[in-house]
């Protein structure tokens, strides 16, 4: 149980297009899911905080405008890179937690990750 | 702002030693800690979970160990195989208004020689 998956796994893109990255929790439903960007050789940054049905909190330094998170239900988020530019390029990483009251409602699931070009 | 720091970076071994690895974090006001490995270009694999009340946690060849007051965690690794070449992660999990924020160290990127 508590898997997460994530499509697609990696995507090249031309510089000024937009990418969607879906993260789906598939056996269990999760109210929040966090988006976290890892380059090369480097840990995980969190980027955002998205609840079902609300707003996502984005972390400092994260431009909303830029890394579009949609939380429509309780398995899936999507995180769209808008206008994606070489810098971009990078391993994006989603992870779900449970809902409430479930024992393991304060562990997060990882996701596979999704390796972004972008040329 | 809590900050977690691995250490060392980057660890080559032979077959069969046993290992420590070292995780550090500035706040000691954390729900949990806990480990993960991380293969190249993939995700993340949870290895052991320890909550703040807990002093270890094992799990077949791995012992992760945690010191909240002296903001400590150590990862062993028994007998280590060429298997258990991988990145191994420490995370904090802390107290926020979106609950429960992960903070992520460096990372130790392990290699085991055959």
């Amino acid at each position: 149980g508590a898997v997460v998956s994530q499509h697609p796994s990696w995507v090249i893109c031309k510089s000024g297009t937009s990418v969607k990255i879906e993260c789906r929790s598939l056996d269990f439903q999760a109210t929040t899911m966090f988006w976290y960007r890892q380059f090369p050789k480097q840990s995980l940054m969190l980027m955002a905080t998205s609840n079902e049905g609300s707003k996502a909190t984005y972390e400092q330094g994260v431009e909303k405008d830029k890394f579009l998170i949609n939380h429509a239900s309780l398995t899936l988020s999507t995180l769209t890179v808008t206008s994606a530019h070489p810098e971009d390029s990078s391993f994006y990483i989603c992870s779900a937690r449970d809902t409430f009251p479930r024992q393991r409602y304060n562990e997060q699931f990882f996701g596979p990750g999704t390796r972004l070009t972008v040329l | 702002k809590q900050e977690v720091t691995q250490i060392p970076a980057a660890l080559s071994v032979p077959e069969g030693e046993n290992l420590v690895l070292n995780c550090s974090f500035t706040d000691s006001a954390i729900y949990n800690l806990q480990w993960f490995r991380q293969d190249p270009g993939k995700g993340l694999t949870s290895l052991l979970l320890i909550q703040s009340s807990q002093r270890e946690q094992t799990s077949g060849r791995l012992n992760a160990s945690l010191d909240k007051s002296s903001g400590r965690s150590t990862l062993y690794i028994a007998a280590s195989q060429p298997g258990d070449s991988a990145t191994y992660l420490c995370a904090v999990r802390g107290y926020n208004n979106a609950g429960n924020m992960l903070t992520f160290g460096g990372g130790t990127r392990l290699m085991v020689k055959p």
